[in-house]
């Protein structure tokens, strides 16, 4: 059974970093990619990028590609995502997804919230 | 970006009921759609994709369908379980782009 186990909430001051997990069981991250995906409170759904990572290949939303870094490791078969420079806007439930390039996503973190304040 | 518009932004039916939601891209996605159901603090589950394939364990009552720009869920029978928020998504092209949703309630 494929499962995606995310880090706990965090709580960051403006300006600061926050660095999310993704574990994933199951399934071996360098056969698939890695997608993370936001949704700001009462809010849609919004793509943030993808990471193949069996090389580091990267795809960003433009208005990501200075907030958010994405990386893997496959030796311990963990997605990763940096948000950097941390804004109030910035709060919301952070998901990873799996799926292809472009694709859709067929299995799903439980989410990460990430509050940004004071 | 390529946007999706999603309608209706809620919907109220009753059990038993059939219920369309609709979304449409603003230029020719060819079929790279996905539908999401996502309940009220869980994470989005996939119910289908490329427009018409159901997804494993998803009930058939589900179908989806469209082309080009124009792309529909279909719930048949509504039952209680369907109470939920609904999304598009297009991956035919980056960034993947996701509809507003639709707030699915029982009437």
């Amino acid at each position: 059974e494929v499962q995606l186990q995310q880090s706990g909430a965090e709580l960051g001051k403006p300006g600061t970093s926050v660095k999310l997990s993704c574990k994933v069981s199951g399934y071996n991250i360098g056969n698939t990619y890695m997608h993370w995906v936001n949704q700001r409170p009462g809010k849609g759904l919004e793509w943030i990028g993808r990471i193949d990572p069996a090389n580091g290949n990267t795809i960003y939303a433009e208005k990501f590609k200075t907030k958010a870094t994405l990386t893997a490791d496959t030796s311990s078969n963990t997605a990763y995502m940096q948000l950097s420079q941390l804004k109030s806007d910035d709060t919301a439930i952070y998901f990873c997804a799996m799926g292809g390039t472009p694709g859709w996503f067929a299995y799903w973190g439980q989410g990460t919230l990430v509050t940004v304040s004071s | 970006d390529i946007q999706m518009t999603q309608s209706p932004a809620s919907l109220s039916a009753s059990l038993g009921e059939t219920v369309t939601i609709e979304c449409r891209a603003s230029e020719d996605i060819y079929n790279g759609l996905a539908w999401y159901q996502q309940k009220p603090g869980k994470s989005p589950q996939l119910l289908i994709y490329n427009t018409n394939s159901l997804h494993t364990g998803v009930p058939s009552r589900f179908s989806g369908s469209g082309s080009g720009t124009q792309y529909s869920l279909k719930i048949n029978s509504l039952q209680s379980e369907d109470v939920a928020s609904y999304f598009c998504q297009q991956y035919y092209d980056y960034p993947n782009t996701f509809g507003a949703g639709t707030k699915l309630e029982l009437k």
